[in-house]
């Protein structure tokens, strides 16, 4: 059974700041990964994914994810935040031939002034 | 237009009536999926589908029911909405043809149960 972790429930930075999410990742075959994104009263948006190729992944609106395995961590990052980052933040976990994607608990991130 | 499509987007309903939520799809998918969204407690999968003939349930699909109406359209009911249920409510699609079974999602459907 694959399932995902993420640790925080809450996530808190200035604008500017280095945003750090993180997301652990329990699987028993190579596992595809990935980070939603769901601003306020909207859907789910794909921030990045992680499928066996490179393992620092770069998505939309300047975040990335580097995939350890020695670690299972899949964590989210971005430099500098902006006001616009504030959302919540998912992470899934796949793999080839599963049937379907699990999903973490959300991390909601705030970004103050 | 949305790619994936579902209505009614907002719906208050009273315990013990039917409520059906419809999703149509314009991507050409062929698997469909609905997800519930409480808080803290992230995504949980409720029905899934591969193809028109095909239902699968999920984890936490008591209480609920699916149509696969055709390949564009899954439907999710509610035989007797209880207050438990009310929730954000998603229907999603995937191609397992493309890289890494991505999910894509629906803006959500707003349920309250009274």
């Amino acid at each position: 059974a694959q399932s995902v972790t993420q640790l925080g429930s809450h996530v808190s930075v200035s604008e500017g700041a280095l945003v750090l999410l993180r997301c652990n990742y329990s699987s028993s075959v190579p596992p595809y990964l990935f980070w939603y994104v769901q601003y306020p009263n909207q859907g789910l948006q794909l921030l990045l994914k992680y499928t066996s190729a490179a393992t620092l992944v770069k998505g939309i609106n300047g975040f990335e994810a580097e995939f350890k395995k020695s670690e299972t961590s899949f964590h989210l990052t971005k430099p500098s935040a902006h006001m616009s980052d504030a959302a919540e933040y998912f992470c899934a976990v796949s793999s080839q031939g599963a049937q379907k994607l699990v999903f973490g608990q959300g991390t909601r991130l705030t970004i103050n002034p | 237009d949305a790619d994936v499509t579902q209505t009614p987007r907002n719906r208050i309903t009273k315990t013990g009536k039917r409520i059906m939520l419809e999703c149509s799809q314009t991507k050409g998918h062929d698997r469909m999926y609905w997800y519930r969204q409480d808080p803290g407690l992230g995504l949980r999968l409720i029905y899934y589908s591969f193809d028109v003939k095909d239902i699968n349930k999920g984890e936490i699909s008591d209480g609920y029911s699916v149509s696969r109406q055709a390949q564009a359209k899954f439907s999710l009911s509610l035989e007797s909405a209880i207050p438990n249920q009310t929730a954000l409510y998603f229907c999603a699609t995937s191609d397992p043809g493309g890289s890494g079974n991505t999910i894509y999602f629906g803006e959500g459907s707003w349920l309250t149960v009274v």
